[in-house]
């Protein structure tokens, strides 16, 4: 059974850094694309990062410069490094599976995680 | 940069036909694939690449592509698909999601 577990979310002032995890277990990260996606209150999914191969890494134009997307094979864990954060950033960041710029595979975001929050305020 | 459109919401009751459409230039050249999400669940994959369903996912859900416009069809709608569903869709550096439907079955 696949199961990506997210932890780090938590209130963080303007300005601060925070590092979301993926743990994941019944699937490879290194093996697979692996995407993070984010949802603020009550609006809609937006694609934040993914990373792939060997350590290939695109971001959404939202996020460039200020996050960064890793992984750890070791661990089996997926990353990400959020810098400079803003009141914007506000939103529940899920990890999931899948991503490839193909987007023809079952296995692109067939996993995803409970999300785990962050919230950006003074 | 993409950009795909989606209606805010659709109504339907219990048993009718719900169809949610989904549109961008991006449509015409890549896959779309739509998923479900209701209130403090992660997203669920519905249909991939256009027209496919997933094992688990009801055979009332159905997805069909034409031009730069798809659409997610769910025949003889249940109270519980009730949610909002997002399209998606992705190029070599671009990946997008609408901005999603609430289906609303009552």
């Amino acid at each position: 059974e696949v199961q990506l577990v997210e932890s780090g979310g938590g209130l963080i002032q303007p300005g601060g850094s925070l590092r979301l995890s993926c743990a994941a277990s019944g699937l490879t990260v290194s093996s697979n694309y692996m995407s993070w996606v984010r949802q603020a209150p009550g609006k809609g999914l937006e694609w934040v990062s993914i990373i792939y191969g060997s350590s290939n890494t695109y971001y959404a134009d939202s996020v460039k410069g200020r996050f960064t997307i890793s992984r750890d094979n070791s661990k089996n864990t997926l990353y990400l490094q959020m810098n400079s954060l803003r009141a914007e950033d506000t939103a529940v960041y899920y990890c999931a599976r899948g991503g490839s710029g193909v987007n023809d595979a079952l296995s692109d975001f067939d996993y995803w995680g409970q999300g785990t929050l962050v919230t950006v305020s003074s | 940069s993409y950009e795909l459109t989606q209606p805010s919401s659709v109504s339907v009751s219990p048993g009718q036909t719900a169809r949610i459409t989904c549109s961008g230039d991006v449509l015409a050249k890549k896959y779309a694939r739509w998923f479900q999400q209701k209130p403090g669940q992660a997203p669920v994959l519905v249909i991939y690449k256009d027209s496919e369903r997933p094992s688990g996912i009801p055979e009332r859900f159905s997805g069909s592509s034409s031009g730069t416009t798809v659409t997610l069809t769910i025949s003889g709608a249940q109270v519980e698909d009730e949610a909002d569903y997002y399209c998606y869709s992705a190029g070599d550096n671009n990946r997008v999601f609408g901005g999603g439907t609430k289906l609303t079955v009552l």
